[in-house]
């Protein structure tokens, strides 16, 4: 069975400085992983994703992630946080097994301190 | 339009009455995805179809549910006898192929009161 945990609910993080978010996974198989993040009120946006290839993968809002396959992490990792990141952020695996629909973790709410 | 649109934005019902709850997926897109985000529960697949194949029902919650797409493109999803368990944000998602990315919609709020 796939899961996916994400073991901090809430990250703070001072504005200009790195941040990162992390994520574990439990697969069989080869992962396909990727992070969402949820603004207030709305849907979960698209960031970025691992099939396979390069472990660092660069998505979108200058976001990257970093892909661990002896540590079973994909971590969230940005240079430089900034106010506007602050939202709630879903790492997730795929179901390779059937229907192609993603396993969730419970999310992690990141606060950028002005 | 350019995303995946769902209607209505938000839904508050009485329990015990049916609802109705609309996905229009990016056009072009084969894979539709139905996904239920309850606080203290996260988010749960509840159904995909793709393509003209039979949908994958395996995340339903109870019988209660039942979604349909017609025509390959729009996707309604009904909940009959609403309980207040039912209460949560209904997502759907769309995908190019059934390993694309998943682009979502803003979902709808649905309380039963």
């Amino acid at each position: 069975a796939q899961s996916v945990a994400q073991p901090e609910d809430q990250v703070n993080v001072a504005e200009g400085n790195p941040l990162t978010v992390k994520c574990t996974y439990s697969v069989s198989g080869n992962p396909y992983l990727f992070w969402y993040v949820q603004y207030p009120n709305r849907g979960l946006q698209f960031l970025l994703k691992y099939i396979t290839g390069d472990n660092l993968v660069k998505g979108s809002y200058g976001f990257e992630a970093e892909f661990n396959k002896s540590q079973t992490s994909f971590h969230l990792k940005k240079p430089s946080a900034l106010v506007s990141d602050s939202a709630l952020y879903f790492c997730a695996v795929r179901d390779q097994t059937g229907a192609n629909n993603l396993f969730f973790g419970t999310g992690t709410r990141l606060t950028v301190i002005p | 339009g350019a995303g995946v649109s769902q209607s209505p934005s938000n839904k508050v019902t009485e329990k015990g009455k049916d609802v109705e709850l609309r996905c229009d997926p990016i056009s072009g897109h084969t894979a539709l995805y139905w996904y239920r985000q309850s606080l203290g529960q996260g988010l749960e697949f509840l159904i995909y179809f793709q393509g003209n194949s039979a949908p994958d029902k395996s995340g339903l919650p109870s019988d209660r549910f039942s979604a349909e797409r017609t025509g390959g493109s729009v996707s309604t999803l009904t909940i009959q006898r609403t309980q207040q368990e039912d209460s949560a944000v209904y997502l759907c998602a769309s995908s190019l192929a059934a390993q694309g990315a998943q682009h979502f919609g803003d979902g709808t709020r649905l309380s039963i009161l």
